[in-house]
């Protein structure tokens, strides 16, 4: 089973409009760690948020905000007030238990174009 | 500025010939990892360590190899072994948050390109 879901291959938003990129993950660890990254053309992977699984609040940086639904094991994010900047590939990533060495489990991302 | 420098950016090999992949990092870190991106694919890990002299198999290591004599250095050797090597590879380390949970931190990337 994948651990890490995208189901949104490609997206777009308006400028300045709200979007949401869906991710679900699969696991029985009940300590994980759920990432985002933004990836621009340039290749590089930037960090954007982190969400620990015992984290009561939903965690916020800036303009991202990830909907962390623990039921639904769903971790969503959200970036308001698009900027055309904002266009890139996004992965959802997912890391079990507290051990340093436990690997990240990566989505296949989605692609996001912000339109003028 | 601290970092990691992932060298080449672009490579280019024919078939039959092993090329190695350097990455460096000046964050003192001690674990480190290589990914491996294909077109519409998430990461895939190769190898990755947690201290000097010592790494561990990730998913696809299979035609790779990689050693870690220094805390700065993991060096990923493609070799001729690696049926499709052409792909865009991403060497990262991981960096604790405020919060104590570890976030990978990632180089620039190389692509390599099997000619």
């Amino acid at each position: 089973a994948q651990k890490i879901t995208q189901t949104q291959p490609g997206m777009f938003v308006q400028e300045k409009e709200a979007v949401t990129l869906d991710c679900t993950y699969d696991t029985s660890d009940p300590s994980y760690g759920l990432f985002w990254y933004k990836q621009p053309s340039s290749g590089e992977m930037i960090f954007l948020i982190y969400q620990g699984s015992y984290d009561q609040q939903n965690a916020t940086e800036g303009r991202y905000s990830l909907n962390f639904q623990k039921a639904r094991k769903s971790a969503n994010l959200v970036i308001s007030a698009s900027q055309l900047g904002d266009s890139a590939m996004y992965f959802c990533a997912m890391r079990e238990g507290r051990n340093t060495g436990n690997q990240f489990y990566f989505g296949t991302g989605t692609s996001l174009t912000v339109i003028p | 500025d601290g970092g990691i420098t992932q060298s080449p950016k672009y490579l280019f090999r024919k078939e039959g010939q092993n090329v190695t992949l350097s990455c460096e990092q000046n964050l003192n870190h001690d674990a480190m990892y290589w990914y491996r991106q294909d077109p519409g694919q998430g990461l895939r890990l190769i190898y990755y360590s947690q201290i000097v002299n010592d790494f561990q198999k990730g998913d696809i290591a299979e035609g790779y190899s990689v050693s870690r004599e220094k805390k700065e250095s993991f060096p990923l050797t493609v070799t001729s072994a690696q049926k499709n090597p052409t792909a865009f590879y991403l060497c990262a380390s991981s960096i604790p948050l405020s919060s104590g949970a570890n976030v990978l931190t990632f180089g620039a990337g190389s692509r390599l390109t099997v000619l």
